[in-house]
């Protein structure tokens, strides 16, 4: 079963403002990833945050990560047209076929740029 | 480095037939997975291999097969295809830090 769970399921702005996507999960992490996927292509790792991390940063993203909430978030800042995409979050699964060597996706939270 | 390649790109099967999809990485990891993407269901994992000779089971394996014979090279098999595995099927490699995905096979089940 997924573990994480992205809100909102789409996201439509206005380029130049900030886009904000969230993701819940279940059960206990080591970290939580971001995905960035664009239309009819696999998906882009973007950030990993660790569990014992709050806040990360990288370029325009900023990601938190509440362990009491079993939340995370991503922030995209002064969004751009080519930030069209879907995002997702991923945790590592644990699987009765051989062990923790699985990434479980969330179904993704999937963002418009208006121009 | 061409990174992660899936062939073909597009298939379209009838009910019952069989096929191959071939998964190769040129970045010598050892992880490497298969996940199937539906709409409204996210990716699913179907099968991953820790390693040259190693295959198991991920969350919907059921209906496919999985072989790693040599290490860069990862082949999802449908024996008897159905309509339900009518899907976009991607290949991924790396470790549980950061994965890296070829760009799909888009199959049709008719």
């Amino acid at each position: 079963s997924q573990q994480g769970e992205e809100d909102p399921q789409a996201l439509s702005i206005q380029e130049g403002e900030n886009a904000t996507m969230n993701c819940s999960y279940k059960t206990s992490i080591n970290n939580l990833q971001w995905y960035r996927q664009n239309s009819g292509r696999g998906l882009v790792h973007l950030i990993l945050i660790r569990s014992n991390e709050r806040e990360k940063h990288s370029g325009r993203l900023r990601v938190t990560l509440d362990t009491s909430k079993k939340s995370s978030s991503l922030l995209i800042t002064a969004s751009r047209a080519a930030d069209t995409a879907s995002y997702f979050c991923a945790t590592v699964a644990y699987y009765s076929g051989g062990g923790a060597d699985g990434l479980t996706f969330g179904k993704g939270t999937h963002l418009i740029i208006q121009p | 480095n061409a990174g992660v390649t899936q062939t073909p790109k597009f298939r379209v099967l009838k009910t019952g037939q069989s096929m191959t999809l071939l998964c190769a990485q040129d970045m010598n990891h050892e992880y490497m997975y298969w996940y199937r993407q539906d709409p409204g269901m996210g990716l699913r994992l179907i099968h991953y291999s820790v390693g040259e000779g190693t295959t198991a089971k991920g969350e919907v394996p059921d209906g496919y097969n999985v072989s790693r014979l040599k290490k860069q090279n990862f082949l999802l098999g449908l024996e008897s295809a159905a309509p339900s595995q009518t899907s976009v099927y991607f290949c991924a490699s790396g470790a549980r830090e950061k994965l890296f995905f070829g760009s799909g096979t888009q199959l049709s089940v008719l």
